[in-house]
């Protein structure tokens, strides 16, 4: 069956530290989305990409990175992890306008 | 700014109620509309998408929306201990480009037997 992955699952690091984050879909998706997710702000966008070598801002992207170099795979990177990055990322896609599939998320502790 | 706005909750019904569950959005032109469910420590799940006025049903959900009032509704009939979960509404707005969502903070559920 087609679904979307995210590893880790838990990441503990150091302030400082480059942390990437992976996500890989084989729906064969155009569209790829991460979120963090923090309580009291619900869902909020860090960067997007419609389809290979394509990536976009959303509202929170200070401090992320990302890159597109296939269908499959949108890896997050935090430069330099901050402690104000702690929390819990869900990787997304979508084929079009519509439904979102979300991956199980990444729980990220920045000491 | 295109905000979607949710009742924080929580949200305590007894089993077998209604669970009635509202969202407002800013974007007058907004085009399509989705109801998720997050149990707690997982992720979102689709549960319900709505495009055109009116209701629709699926099984003991059904959504509402009306675009004149900018407001979207989500119904649970016969709720279930199961169906307790935060609840996000998701909003795609005109002009948005394709496929990004804006995201309201949830309502959290809770069904009580």
């Amino acid at each position: 069956d087609a679904e979307i992955t995210q590893s880790p699952r838990h990441k503990i690091t150091e302030t400082g530290r480059q942390v990437t984050l992976a996500c890989h879909q084989t729906w064969n998706h155009n569209n790829m989305f991460w979120y963090r997710q923090d309580l009291g702000h619900g869902l909020r966008l860090i960067h997007y990409s419609y389809g290979v070598h394509d990536t976009n801002k959303g509202e929170v992207s200070d401090g992320y990175s990302v890159s597109r170099s296939n269908t499959e795979d949108l890896p997050l990177t935090l430069e330099s992890a901050a402690s104000s990055q702690t929390s819990v990322y869900f990787c997304a896609s979508s084929e079009s306008m519509d439904t979102q599939y979300f991956g199980p998320g990444t729980r990220l502790t920045v000491l | 700014q295109k905000e979607v706005e949710q009742n924080s909750g929580p949200l305590s019904v007894p089993e077998g109620a209604i669970a009635s569950l509202n969202c407002t959005y800013s974007d007058r032109g907004s085009q399509s509309f989705f109801w998720y469910r997050q149990y707690s420590g997982k992720s979102p799940e689709l549960i319900m998408s709505i495009y055109s006025n009116g209701d629709k049903e699926d099984g003991r959900f059904t959504a509402q929306l009306n675009k004149a009032s900018q407001y979207v509704s989500l119904l649970i009939r016969d709720s279930q201990p199961s169906d307790s979960a935060t609840y996000l509404c998701a909003v795609n707005p005109r002009g948005s480009t394709l496929g990004r969502l804006y995201f309201g903070r949830g309502t959290q559920l809770t069904v009580w037997p």
